[in-house]
């Protein structure tokens, strides 16, 4: 099974920060690598998928990068709405695996 | 648009079957080429895959649930189902469902089922 990391576990910021969270994977996934973001109570909602690939709906101030075992999402001119936690996911192979989140706090 | 509905029992006793079922609506089940999955995270904790079912019935499990989970469609009903034997309190979580094949989108609500006596 693929073993997903992320860092930092949770990170300060202020609005109109730039963020990056990076997520690294114990074995290639290629490019099938997703994003979601999730608020208190409510479901995740995915964010990017296809390692760069914004879902439609989302804001352009989200973005994605990497290959292989590292990637990067950025959040650029941080809004209010935008504090929650966020999770990788591989979809490279069965079973699909999640990182452990990275809180964005105020 | 797609939506997504969990339903079934928030309370389970130990040892017992936990069952939920995955009601889609504003599209059916049968359109495009998806999978539709179960994931469930408990409180404070993160998401766990547990499976999906294609409209042909057929299935992947994440092998730490496999041999005590079932998942199942009903393309008549426009329904998916979740079936976990022998609970134990370690699977009390919220269970969401999601479409998908590769990623999730959309996701129900989730749904809190409570392993206890």
């Amino acid at each position: 099974d693929i073993q997903m990391t992320q860092s930092p576990s949770s990170v300060s910021a202020s609005v109109g920060d730039r963020v990056s969270i990076t997520c690294q994977a114990s074995q290639d996934v290629t490019y099938y690598l997703a994003w979601y973001q999730q608020k208190p109570g409510k479901a995740p909602r995915l964010l990017i998928y296809g390692t760069s690939s914004l879902q439609s709906g989302v804001p352009s101030r989200f973005s994605g990068s990497g290959s292989g075992t590292e990637f990067t999402l950025t959040i650029s001119n941080l809004q209010p709405e935008d504090f929650a936690t966020y999770y990788c996911q591989q979809a490279n192979s069965l079973p699909y695996s999640f990182g452990p989140g990275t809180k964005v706090e105020i | 648009q797609v939506q997504l509905q969990e339903s079934g029992p928030r309370l389970v006793k130990p040892s017992q079957t936990l069952s939920l079922t995955c009601t889609v609506s504003g599209g059916s089940i049968l359109t495009a080429n998806y999978y539709w999955s179960w994931i469930r995270q408990p409180a404070g904790k993160g998401l766990e895959w547990i499976g999906r079912v294609y409209t042909t019935g057929i299935t992947n499990y994440n092998p730490s649930l496999e041999s005590r989970v079932t998942i199942s469609v009903d393309t008549s009903k426009n329904q998916f189902s979740l079936s976990l034997s022998s609970v134990t309190a370690a699977d009390t979580a919220v269970y969401y469902c999601a479409r998908g094949s590769l990623t999730m989108d959309p996701w129900g609500q989730g749904t809190l089922v409570t392993v206890s006596s």
